[in-house]
């Protein structure tokens, strides 16, 4: 079954670092990019960045550079985020989705996304 | 940064009616690189349309996408049950990628 599982809730205080991971079955780890997404409650969405699992090329929005880091582990088929310097505003929840590839642009739609992660922050 | 502008914010409608839901850009989004997605609660985001007016796999044909440059439109011809849901645009030509504030289809 083509799909991406991610990792359970995560509680944080402010100022820590929290790590989503999301892994890929059913189709070609390497073949397709995968974005990450997040949404404050009851806001809209907001693109993070994207990773190349293949090689691990990276680009982040403006609003995250600095803070954010995409990882891919090909062994596992898993790409990760991690955020740091946590606040109170990185509530939400947070998706990754899959992207182009290799025939089309870095910047794609996602047609394969998975049900989130929720991230809290609160002292 | 592209900013999408969804409206109407929320659309009240009954089973069997024509949803209509509008998406406008700040500037030209080039190729018609707008996609349209649908989300539920508890459900993963679910790709409707791409290139601003194709099909994505699986999706019914009362879906349909128009528009180019900076108008956009999402049309449901007759609306389902299950259909009732936020809708969210994006746009992929540039970096930042973006997205719309959505629309809230209701029963009425």
């Amino acid at each position: 079954q083509v799909q991406l599982v991610q990792s359970g809730a995560e509680m944080k205080k402010p100022g820590a670092s929290v790590k989503v991971s999301c892994k890929a079955s059913g189709y070609t780890f390497t073949t397709y990019y995968v974005h990450w997404v997040r949404q404050a409650p009851g806001q809209g969405l907001e693109w993070m960045g994207i990773i190349n699992p293949n090689g691990g090329r990276t680009s982040y929005a403006k609003n995250f550079q600095g803070r954010v880091t995409l990882t891919s582990d090909a062994s596992t088929t898993t790409v990760y985020m991690e955020l740091s310097s946590l606040g109170s505003e990185d509530t939400a929840m947070y998706y990754c989705a899959r992207g182009g590839g290799q025939n089309s642009g870095w910047y794609w739609y996602s047609d394969l996304w998975g049900r989130g992660t929720l991230v809290t922050v609160s002292s | 940064d592209i900013v999408l502008t969804q409206s109407p914010g929320t659309l009240s409608l009954s089973p069997g009616e024509r949803a209509t839901l509008s998406c406008r850009a700040s500037q030209t989004i080039g190729n018609s690189y707008l996609a349209w997605y649908q989300q539920k609660p508890g459900q993963a985001l679910r790709l409707l349309i791409f290139g601003a007016s194709s099909r994505a796999s699986g999706i019914p044909d009362r879906f349909s996408g128009s528009g180019s440059g900076t108008d956009f439109t999402l049309t449901i011809s007759r609306l389902e049950p299950e259909d009732f849901a936020v809708y969210y645009c994006q746009q992929y030509d540039n970096s930042p990628l973006t997205f719309g504030g959505g629309t809230k289809v209701e029963i009425k």
